[in-house]
């Protein structure tokens, strides 16, 4: 099983700053990795794949990036329904994984 | 527009079954892997079991092998999942979610409360 890996488990930001998310595998991955954003009570919404796709609808300050084992999120100037927790994923093999999330609350 | 909805949930004991349902629309069913992804309260999410758009291949988490099954039903546009065996650490939110380069669509959740 592939382990997923994020840091750090909890991010505070300023309105309007910069926020960088970490994503480590224990193996390869390739770029089979995704980005999910979970708002409380909701379920998880979509927001990268292929480890640097943005999807449908998702605004371009949400940037992917990253290969093999080592991956980032970028939220380049943080809106308020941003603050929310961030999960990465690997659909690489089976098991399915994801990392533990991290929390992007504000600061 | 794609819609999946989940239903099924609900209180049952230790030892005991359910059967969750998720019914999808607004995109070609049989050609997409489904997938189910459970949340305990306050946890994060933890994939649980994924099917192949024919059926013919299913697979599983080690936390639920040989106690749940995953199916699909093509002509109504269902996928299934048996939980067989229950324990108190099953308890979480269930969703349904669709795989396409990711989860690219998910279903509301129903919610499994496993106690006595």
């Amino acid at each position: 099983e592939i382990v997923m890996t994020q840091s750090p488990a909890t991010l505070s930001v300023s309105p309007g700053e910069r926020a960088t998310l970490s994503c480590r595998a224990s193996q390869s991955v390739s770029t089979n990795l995704a980005w999910y954003r979970q708002k409380p009570g909701q379920a998880p919404t979509f927001l990268i794949y292929d480890a640097s796709s943005r999807a449908t609808g998702v605004p371009a300050r949400f940037s992917g990036s990253g290969s093999g084992t080592e991956f980032t999120l970028t939220i380049s100037s943080l809106q308020s329904e941003d603050f929310a927790v961030y999960y990465c994923q690997q659909y690489n093999n089976w098991p399915r994984t994801f990392g533990q999330g991290t929390k992007v609350e504000i600061k | 527009e794609v819609q999946l909805v989940d239903s099924g949930g609900g209180l049952v004991q230790p030892g005991g079954s359910l059967r969750l349902s998720c019914a999808a629309s607004g995109f070609s069913f049989s050609s997409y892997i489904m997938n189910w992804v459970r949340q305990a309260p306050g946890k994060g999410l933890e994939w649980v079991s994924g099917i192949v758009g024919s059926g013919g291949s299913t697979y599983y988490a080690d936390s639920v092998k040989g106690r749940f099954t995953i199916s699909r039903d093509n002509s109504k546009n269902t996928v299934y999942l048996q939980m067989n065996s229950l324990r108190v650490e099953d308890t979480a939110i269930y969703y349904c979610a669709m795989h396409n380069y990711g989860f690219q669509y998910w279903g509301q959740g129903t919610l499994v409360t496993v106690s006595s």
